[in-house]
């Protein structure tokens, strides 16, 4: 059974630009989540999508957007790059998100934007 | 807001050791709580689920504990091995109707050979 897939798994961009990470859940999973981690602030949540509708969001400027397919597959924009948008990003899936459900994660998309 | 606080922040060890990880939350009114390891760059892989209604998991050489009413859990590692060297995350999951889990900062373990 395939994990969950992130692609890219780096990515290099300028400040100003936009940029879109995609997320593959595990097959039959409902639900995906985006997390952001850097060294300073840890993981922190930025959105949960299930069944094409956004459920969850968490503490961050409207630069920072997502959709979910038909199929669950997820997508997460960033637009008007910032330097501190430097981090590790990672989506989870899990079968129905919340009420207790275990999450799994992906190796997550690197983005540096200089 | 629930927040949650690992420590120790680092712990170094000899091979062999028997070691325990804490993890204690502020908000009691939780679904779950999940361990997690994560090694340099990479993703996270989940260890082990505790539900809310439970008081541990065991997974081969990792036991997890969890009393909700205190707001802590504990990961046991026994007769730890350098390949058990990586940054522990646990995390707990809320009432909010969706998959949102809030993160401790994580505990680096270093296992000396």
């Amino acid at each position: 059974k395939a994990g969950v897939t992130q692609t890219p798994r780096y990515l290099i961009k300028t400040r100003g630009q936009q940029v879109t990470l995609s997320c593959s859940p595990i097959s039959g999973h409902r639900s995906v989540s985006w997390y952001q981690q850097t060294p300073g602030q840890g993981l922190q949540f930025l959105f949960e999508y299930f069944s094409e509708t956004q459920r969850n969001k968490g503490n961050f400027p409207g630069r920072f957007s997502g959709r979910q397919f038909s199929n669950s597959r997820s997508e997460m924009n960033v637009s008007t790059l910032e330097l501190g948008d430097s981090a590790l990003y990672l989506c989870a899936s899990s079968l129905e998100g919340g009420r207790g459900t275990e999450a799994f994660f992906g190796q997550g998309t690197r983005l540096t934007v200089v | 807001k629930q927040e949650v606080t690992q420590i120790p922040a680092a712990l170094s060890v000899p091979e062999g050791e028997n070691l325990v990880l804490n993890c204690s939350f502020t908000d009691s009114a939780i679904y779950n709580l999940q361990w997690f390891r994560q090694d340099p760059g990479k993703g996270l892989t989940s260890l082990l689920l505790i539900q809310s209604s439970q008081r541990e998991q065991t997974s081969g050489r990792l036991n997890a504990s969890l009393d909700k009413s205190s707001g802590r859990s504990t990961l046991y590692i026994a007769a730890s091995q350098p390949g058990d060297s990586a940054t522990y995350l646990c995390a707990v999951e809320g009432f909010q109707g969706a998959q949102k889990l809030v993160f401790g900062q994580g505990t680096r373990l270093t296992i000396n050979p």
